[in-house]
């Protein structure tokens, strides 16, 4: 079975930084895209980045560019998202997926989240 | 403001269908794969239908996709309490090489 197990998630100060980490078994893992998706309380699902199979191309959310960095290690299987001057309205639960493929589009298997929250 | 257009809510009686839209354009639901989800509240989104119409093991037929042009729509039959959930379409927009979504749609079964 596919698992996406999130951590690094916690309480931060307005612009501070925070990095995510991401642990996937029960797939080859390098032979994915991978995507970080986020969801502030009560709202919906929001983009934030995503990342090829063998980490060449990557895109941003407009909202994140500049600040987070996404990264993977295939060697242990490992999506990472590094955030820096996070702001208040980067709280949100931030979601690892897995995309269906080589290909750049929906992710089909989600992990429980971790919750992120910029507060002074 | 999101870049797909859901209604913000539907709701039908036990055992009823319904349908839920999800219009976008040509830079995205007009020439890519839809993706629909189901979320329950403090839970992840669950993966309902892939490729527009494709659902994956495990999901009951009573949940359909389809497509035409720019718009998407899931389909839900024999509508039950247990399908009370947000609702969300996805894609990949191909001008904004983004994963968009839409503002998601609130069921309820009444």
């Amino acid at each position: 079975d596919v698992q996406l197990l999130e951590s690094g998630g916690g309480l931060v100060q307005p612009g501070g930084s925070l990095r995510l980490s991401c642990v996937a078994s029960g797939f080859t893992f390098s032979s994915k895209v991978m995507t970080w998706v986020r969801q502030a309380p009560g709202k919906g699902l929001e983009w934030v980045s995503s990342i090829s199979g063998s980490g060449d191309s990557t895109y941003y959310a407009d909202s994140v560019k500049g600040r987070f960095t996404i990264s993977r290690d295939n060697s242990k299987n490992i999506l990472s998202v590094q955030m820096n001057s996070l702001r208040v309205d980067d709280t949100a639960v931030y979601y690892c997926a897995r995309g269906a493929g080589y290909s750049f589009g929906p992710p089909h298997d989600w992990g429980q989240g971790t919750l992120v929250t910029v507060s002074s | 403001q999101s870049v797909l257009t859901q209604p913000p809510s539907v709701s039908a009686a036990p055992g009823q269908k319904v349908t839920i839209s999800c219009s976008g354009s040509s830079s995205n639901i007009g020439n890519t794969y839809v993706a629909w989800y189901q979320q329950v509240p403090g839970t992840p989104p669950k993966l309902l239908i892939y490729d527009n119409t494709e659902r994956p093991s495990g999901i009951s037929d009573r949940f359909s996709g389809s497509k035409s042009g720019t718009l998407a729509t899931l389909g839900i039959t024999g509508l039950q309490t247990g399908d009370e959930a947000d609702y969300f379409c996805g894609t990949w927009d191909i001008s904004l090489r983004s994963l968009v979504f839409g503002g998601g749609t609130k069921l309820t079964v009444l």
